[in-house]
């Protein structure tokens, strides 16, 4: 089974629409991140949840909403979309501090 | 805050050779640091960590690190490339603290030459 899945893979759309991409671990982990690859392969943090709680935001647009109805779960709404939005999103889940991030295949999602 | 500066953005080796990938961390309170590798179109996947135990970590596929607090540096090595070893390396910092996350340094790619 699959630690971090997230769908879809591949998400192709125009500008100004909404979209929205999934994240479910089954890690049993009470942390969940979502980060941002360039095309650069830099990798910034966007979001993380604690126990569905909101604890990291990094200046991230307003038209981008993450919501965690339960902790096994992360998804990221993106409202508005727009061309600098296209990247890769990886999410991730952690069990602690010092233990190793668990990532997802990440979402590649490209805006024209 | 904290910040990690990966020196070159591509390094090339012939197989065989030393692998020697550099990283060096900024932090104002003793690090956790972490390298991770990413194969093309795949996630990151941990390569090892130094949580304040050891200084030398060794971690996967022949991998290991050295924390060195004077020269604020945990650059990876490993001593002879695979082909196999082709892929985009992340050195990362944590926070530590409730607030906890990883920073990436912009990533090195490596290439391996027959």
């Amino acid at each position: 089974d699959t630690a971090v899945s997230q769908t879809p893979k591949y998400l192709v759309t125009q500008m100004g629409n909404d979209k929205s991409i999934k994240c479910e671990q089954n890690l049993g982990h009470d942390t969940m991140y979502w980060y941002k690859q360039d095309s650069k392969k830099f990798l910034k943090i966007m979001f993380s949840y604690n126990n569905k709680e909101l604890i990291i935001n990094e200046t991230v647009p307003n038209r981008f909403s993450p919501k965690s109805p339960d902790k096994a779960h992360l998804n990221l709404h993106i409202n508005s979309l727009e061309l600098g939005d296209s990247a890769v999103y990886f999410c991730a889940s952690t069990g602690g501090m010092v233990e190793k991030l668990f990532f997802g295949s990440g979402t590649q999602l490209s805006v024209l | 805050a904290q910040s990690v500066t990966q020196l070159g953005s591509h390094v090339s080796v012939s197989e065989g050779a030393l692998v020697l990938l550099r990283c060096n961390y900024s932090s104002s309170v003793p690090p956790y640091l972490f390298w991770y590798v990413q194969y093309p179109n795949q996630g990151l996947q941990l390569l090892l960590k130094y949580t304040s135990a050891a200084t030398l970590v060794k971690g996967i596929n022949g991998f290991e690190a050295e924390f060195k607090k004077s020269e604020t540096s945990f650059h990876l090595t490993k001593p002879s490339a695979h082909m196999s070893d082709a892929a985009e390396y992340f050195c990362a910092v944590s926070s530590g603290g409730s607030n906890y996350k990883l920073t990436f340094g912009k990533g090195t790619l490596l290439t391996v030459n027959p």
